[in-house]
C-alpha cells in the first residue's frame, strides 16, 4: 500500500472548519483513499473513503485533488468531540488488503 | 457494519506471564485482524488470522509470542506470551466488511494492557 504523509499536530477552533491534508504521491490506480480517526481510548472508527470524485457523508467532506496525490478531508463544523487522531490512508478494495496506518494528525479543537 | 466486543478491556500482568485476549464479532466475516498500538504511537499490523488456517504474522511477530487463534467465523484469541514490560500496549482487533461499493474495517475498543 501506498504510503501517506500527514502533519502530525493541528489545532482547531470550535465551529470552524478543520481542513486536514494528506500526501499520498505514491498512490496507484486500484487504491482508495481511506479516513479513519481514533479518539482517546476508543479503537479507529471510519470516516469516508473515496477514490477520484470528491465525496461527502454526514461526518466530513473529501476533497482528492485531480492527479490523486494528495486530499483533503474537511470536518465542516469542528466540535469539541472531534479532537483525536485523523489517519489517512491508501489501500486497494481487494478483500483482506490490510490497513496501514502512518502517524496521523492529532486534532485538538479548543473552545 | 459490525460491532466487535473485546475482552478484557484492560489488565496488569507480572512480566513472565501470559494474557488472552478474546475478540468477538456480532456476524461472521472471514478476515480478523490483530494490532498492537504502544503507548504515543500509531497501529501496528500483528497478523491476520482466518478461520481455519495458521494465522499470517507481519514482519516482527511471531507466532510463539504472539499465538492466535481462530475457531469459528466470530471469535479469536490473541495471546501475549512471556510478557515483559515492552508488551505494554493497546492490543486491538480488527475486521473488514465488504459491501457492493467498498471495503469497510470495524475495530474493537482494545485491550489496555501494563506489564509490570
Amino acid at each position: 500500500d501506498a504510503k501517506t504523509t500527514q502533519p502530525p499536530s493541528m489545532d482547531c477552533a470550535e465551529g470552524r472548519a478543520a481542513n486536514l491534508p494528506c500526501n499520498h504521491s505514491t498512490i496507484s490506480g486500484n487504491e482508495y483513499v481511506y479516513w479513519y480517526r481514533q479518539i482517546h481510548s476508543q479503537g479507529p472508527q471510519y470516516i469516508i473513503h473515496g477514490l477520484k470524485n470528491n465525496e461527502t457523508n454526514e461526518m466530513a467532506s473529501l476533497i482528492i485533488t485531480e492527479d490523486r496525490k494528495s486530499s483533503t478531508l474537511i470536518l465542516p463544523h469542528a466540535t469539541l468531540r472531534d479532537t483525536a487522531v485523523y489517519y489517512c490512508i491508501v489501500r486497494s478494495q481487494a478483500a483482506g488488503n490490510k490497513l496501514t496506518f502512518g502517524g496521523g494528525t492529532r486534532v485538538l479543537v479548543k473552545p | 457494519s459490525a460491532v466487535i466486543s473485546q475482552k478484557p478491556s484492560r489488565d496488569i500482568c507480572q512480566r513472565g506471564t501470559s494474557l488472552t485476549i478474546q475478540c468477538q464479532v456480532d456476524s461472521q466475516v472471514t478476515m480478523m485482524f490483530w494490532y498492537r498500538q504502544q503507548p504515543g504511537q500509531s497501529l501496528t499490523l500483528i497478523a491476520t488470522a482466518n478461520q481455519g488456517s495458521e494465522a499470517t504474522y507481519e514482519s516482527g511477530f511471531v507466532i510463539d509470542k504472539f499465538p492466535i487463534s481462530r475457531p469459528n467465523l466470530t471469535f479469536s484469541t490473541l495471546t501475549v506470551s512471556n510478557m515483559s514490560p515492552e508488551d505494554s500496549s493497546i492490543y486491538l482487533c480488527s475486521v473488514e466488511v465488504t459491501g457492493k461499493m467498498w471495503t469497510e474495517a470495524f475495530f474493537g475498543q482494545g485491550t489496555r494492557l501494563t506489564v509490570v
